[in-house]
């Protein structure tokens, strides 16, 4: 069974700092996909990033980056230029490659930017 | 983007009722389901598979009588909560996949029910 831990329960930085956040995961599959997921206060699951194991160059969208360690299994979330709407719990998910597979989250970390 | 539309958003039931929680994709079809129910500043924890025309495959710990799931078409899956009581108050949320596996492979969320029973 995979696990995925966020060692991170709560976080803050100000508006406009670069903040990273932490996951790691444990699997013994070696094709996978990895997400970051932003649960805002309406609660809406919201897909930030994802990566898939296969590709060695990190995913990156827009202010948010990945860094994806294999082997280390590791893969943190860095978002930069942090903006107010950045505040939310994040998700870090694991889902093995074979499509309409489960998704198993990390406990979350909470962010708060601060103005 | 792929849309996941959940309904009711909140409901207040009494103890003992029972109550239908629906999950529709709205512009794509969906053969596999998930319902996770998320706990006060907890994570998501999956409860179930719903699959289309078959039984669905339940978490371990979780009642499959109390939590009746039922995926009569591609476009529709729904959860009972059956003779609700306090402790079944929750944040129940449903999410379906796009892409099978592929490069565009993306989990769409429904927009989450809030339970409370009183």
């Amino acid at each position: 069974a995979q696990t995925v831990t966020q060692s991170q329960p709560e976080m803050s930085v100000q508006e406009a700092e670069t903040v990273t956040l932490s996951c790691t995961y444990d699997t013994s599959e070696s094709n996978y996909y990895l997400f970051w997921y932003k649960q805002p206060p309406s609660r809406q699951m919201i897909l930030v990033i994802r990566q898939e194991a296969y590709k060695q160059q990190n995913a990156t969208e827009n202010r948010f980056s990945v860094n994806f360690q294999k082997a280390a299994k590791s893969f943190s979330l860095k978002i930069s230029d942090s903006q107010l709407g950045d505040t939310a719990m994040y998700f870090c998910a694991f889902m093995k490659n074979f499509g309409n597979e489960k998704l198993t989250f990390g406990t979350g970390t909470r962010l708060t930017i601060i103005p | 983007g792929a849309v996941v539309s959940q309904h009711p958003s909140r409901v207040i039931c009494k103890s003992g009722t029972s109550v239908k929680i629906e999950c529709r994709s709205l512009d794509f079809q969906a053969t596999t389901m998930f319902w996770y129910r998320q706990f006060p500043k907890q994570s998501l924890m999956l409860m179930a598979t719903s699959n289309e025309g078959s039984k669905a495959t339940y978490e371990q710990g979780v009642e499959k009588d109390k939590f009746l799931i039922n995926h009569a078409s591609l476009t529709l899956s729904t959860l009972t909560v059956t003779s609700a009581h306090p402790e079944d108050s929750s944040f129940y949320i449903c999410s379906a996949f796009t892409g099978f596996g592929g490069p565009n492979t993306e989990a769409f969320f429904g927009q989450g029910t809030r339970l409370t029973v009183v």
